[in-house]
């Protein structure tokens, strides 16, 4: 069974440039979570998906900050305009309904100039 | 709003020690616990869940369990190797409203001297 999928490993932009991340669940996963795992630090959750509905998004900045999970599938997370600390790695992670066992993508590390 | 602490931040041992992660949670309404290994630049691996109904759970050389009433749980590592190497982190679900992400300890950094 393929494993959620994230894109790309690594990034680096300057400060107030904008970027995206792609994850890919596990086939048929109806949640996604995206997280953000701060150096030295837990991630944490930044907004929470069933099928292609936001089901929290509490914990999102969403000033800077957005993301999509159109057709219920793919998901991406946006940043405009970054900050240097954005600077994270990025976790993608799915699980087939929410209530079980999520699993995790490798994540995209940040680093912002 | 949920806190999880975890201690000690970091662990060194020799190899083959026995030892103990703990890991406690402000609110103890929660539905399980787990306990996740994160390797350096990769993510994070599911060791093991434990259901609010259960006090422990086993799998190989790991023995988690979780006292919901006192909030705190431990993991148990026998015959460390230095293949355990390696941040292990415990989290709880949120509750309610259908939203179940978690909320990460900081983790402990283990490393097993060969």
């Amino acid at each position: 069974e393929a494993g959620v999928a994230q894109s790309p490993r690594y990034k680096i932009i300057e400060k107030r440039q904008s970027v995206a991340f792609w994850c890919n669940p596990i086939s048929g996963h109806a949640t996604l979570y995206w997280y953000q795992q701060i150096l030295g630090q837990g991630p944490k959750l930044l907004i929470q998906f069933q099928n292609n509905g936001v089901v929290d998004d509490s914990q999102l900045p969403k000033d800077r900050f957005s993301a999509e999970r159109l057709k219920g599938v793919d998901s991406t997370l946006k940043i405009q305009p970054a900050k240097l600390e954005d600077s994270a790695v990025y976790l993608c992670a799915s699980s087939s309904n929410a209530g079980t066992r999520a699993f995790f993508g490798q994540g995209t590390r940040l680093t912002v100039v | 709003k949920q806190e999880v602490t975890q201690i000690p931040a970091a662990l060194s041992v020799p190899e083959g020690e026995n030892l103990v992660l703990n890991c406690s949670f402000t609110d103890s309404a929660i539905y399980n616990l787990q306990w996740f290994r994160q390797d350096p630049g990769k993510g994070l691996t599911s060791l093991l869940l434990i259901q609010s109904s259960q006090r422990e759970q086993t799998s190989g050389r790991l023995n988690a369990s979780l006292d919901k009433s006192s909030g705190r749980s431990t993991l148990y590592i026998a015959a460390s190797q230095p293949g355990d190497s390696a941040t292990y982190l415990c989290a709880v679900p949120y509750s309610g409203g259908g939203a179940d992400g978690l909320t990460f300890g900081k983790g402990t950094h283990l490393i097993i001297q060969p």
